[in-house]
């Protein structure tokens, strides 16, 4: 059974740092992995998603790496800003057609500090 | 944009009632999917629908059920609610297809209590 752990649970930084958020699984046999955003009561907002036979993608300030053999992502956010402050889950993809069940983290809550 | 509306956004219940949450998305898309969230536990699976009419049970399908009549709409069905269903429920959409890979999209979410 596909188990995706985020470490740390919590993380705060201060205003204008890089940083780094981390997501683990156990099964490298997936179609693809996506990280989203989630703001306190509210629904999820994707940000990135990577292929399989992707090693990263990039979008403006962030950038998500997946190294398959490992079992890792790690989602890079550059120049952190305090609307960057909400809970970040990875999730990995499965299913018998292919791609369409997510198996998810429970999230890292990030705060930036102005 | 892609839009996935939720009927609400908060809901209380009694223990037994039978509660319907509806999910509407407007972007033609095959897949839908129903989740709840619980804190510590994640985003976890409950019923998954690739066409109308068709479903396909998540992780946790027990004492729910769900219908897709039409495209557009997928309904998440509690038919005895019990307090240990009280959680947030989240609906998705994906544009689906075997083989391709898509991202999914949420709703807003309903935080259901069931008293």
């Amino acid at each position: 059974k596909q188990e995706v752990t985020q470490i740390p649970a919590a993380l705060s930084v201060p205003e204008g740092e890089n940083l780094v958020l981390n997501c683990s699984f156990t099964d490298s046999a997936i179609y693809n992995l996506q990280w989203f955003r989630q703001d306190p009561g509210k629904g999820l907002t994707s940000l990135l998603l990577i292929q399989s036979s992707q090693r990263e993608q990039t979008s403006g300030r962030l950038n998500a790496s997946l190294d398959k053999s490992s079992g890792r992502s790690t989602l890079y956010i550059a120049a952190s800003q305090p609307g960057d402050s909400a809970t970040y889950l990875c999730a990995v993809s499965r299913g018998n057609f292919g791609n369409e069940k997510l198996t998810f983290g429970t999230g890292t809550r990030l705060t930036i500090i102005p | 944009d892609v839009k996935v509306t939720q009927s609400s956004r908060y809901l209380v219940k009694r223990t037994g009632e039978k509660v319907f949450l509806e999910c509407v998305q407007d972007m033609d898309h095959e897949n839908m999917f129903w989740y709840r969230q619980d804190p510590g536990l994640g985003l976890r699976l409950i019923y998954f629908s690739y066409d109308v009419k068709m479903k396909e049970k998540g992780d946790i399908p027990e004492g729910y059920s769900v219908s897709r009549e039409k495209k557009e709409r997928f309904s998440l069905i509690l038919e005895s609610a019990s307090t240990n269903q009280t959680s947030m429920y989240l609906c998705a959409s994906s544009l689906g297809g075997s083989g391709l890979i898509h991202e999914q999209y949420f709703g807003p979410g309903t935080r259901l209590t069931v008293t």
